[in-house]
């Protein structure tokens, strides 16, 4: 069955150092998204991609976070600089293009855990 | 904007006992609704989901309804396994099909 991939599964960096973040979905998949999970909440959505192009940015913090996905493949998710408050679950997640978008199922790779210190 | 709400946790239960859920939602137009499963350490994983009024989706002895009458997609489970522990989250992906929100997630825990 195919899986979205991410690495690293685990990052532990020091306040004010920059860290990325790397995706893979589904083969196919034309729709990309970025989750960030804080401990014990539910996840939200900081960015969502349509092939290459985003598609809605409105809850990336732009002062620290960008996002590119320059083929419409993998996607890489950047922090610079980290702080604390950055600690969470970052995850991907992407979706195929059923032709009835509000049945389109995301599906979730295992996420990267960051640590800020 | 659409919203989901689960009951909080954590729910405690025995090996072999009956789970329910609550999970329930506030949005426009015609959602699909989902049930997402985080085992520790992990990423979510679709547990079912359904797309219109009255559909059932079912996985792995778990159900759920979709009822638009009482915008309701409770979770349920006839009997719990140990391995069954994780947090599960309500989630609802909007007509437009461009915005999944999630509940607070509910912790389960089943004991042997």
């Amino acid at each position: 069955e195919a899986e979205v991939a991410q690495s690293p599964r685990y990052k532990i960096t020091e306040k004010s150092q920059a860290v990325a973040f790397w995706c893979d979905p589904i083969s196919g998949h034309a729709t990309l998204y970025w989750y960030r999970q804080i401990l014990g909440q539910g996840p939200e959505l900081l960015v969502q991609f349509q092939d290459e192009s985003v598609v809605d940015d409105s809850q990336l913090p732009k002062d620290r976070f960008s996002a590119e996905r320059l083929k419409g493949v993998d996607s890489t998710l950047k922090i610079q600089p980290a702080e604390l408050g950055d600690s969470a679950m970052y995850l991907c997640a992407s979706s195929g293009t059923s032709g009835e978008p509000r049945t389109d199922t995301q599906y979730f790779g295992p996420g990267t855990r960051l640590t800020v210190l | 904007g659409d919203s989901v709400t689960q009951m909080e946790g954590p729910v405690t239960l025995s090996e072999e006992a009956f789970l329910t859920i609550n999970c329930t939602y506030t949005a426009t137009g015609y959602p699909s609704l989902f049930w997402y499963v985080q085992y520790p350490g992990e990423g979510l994983q679709l547990l079912l989901k359904a797309t219109k009024a009255d559909d059932k989706g079912s996985n792995k002895g778990f159900e759920a309804t979709y009822r638009k009458e009482t915008t309701s997609f409770h979770l349920e489970k006839g009997s719990v396994q140990v391995s069954d522990s994780a947090v599960y989250f309500c989630a609802l992906l909007n007509n437009a099909g461009n915005m999944l929100t999630f509940g607070g997630g509910t912790r389960l825990m089943v004991k042997p």
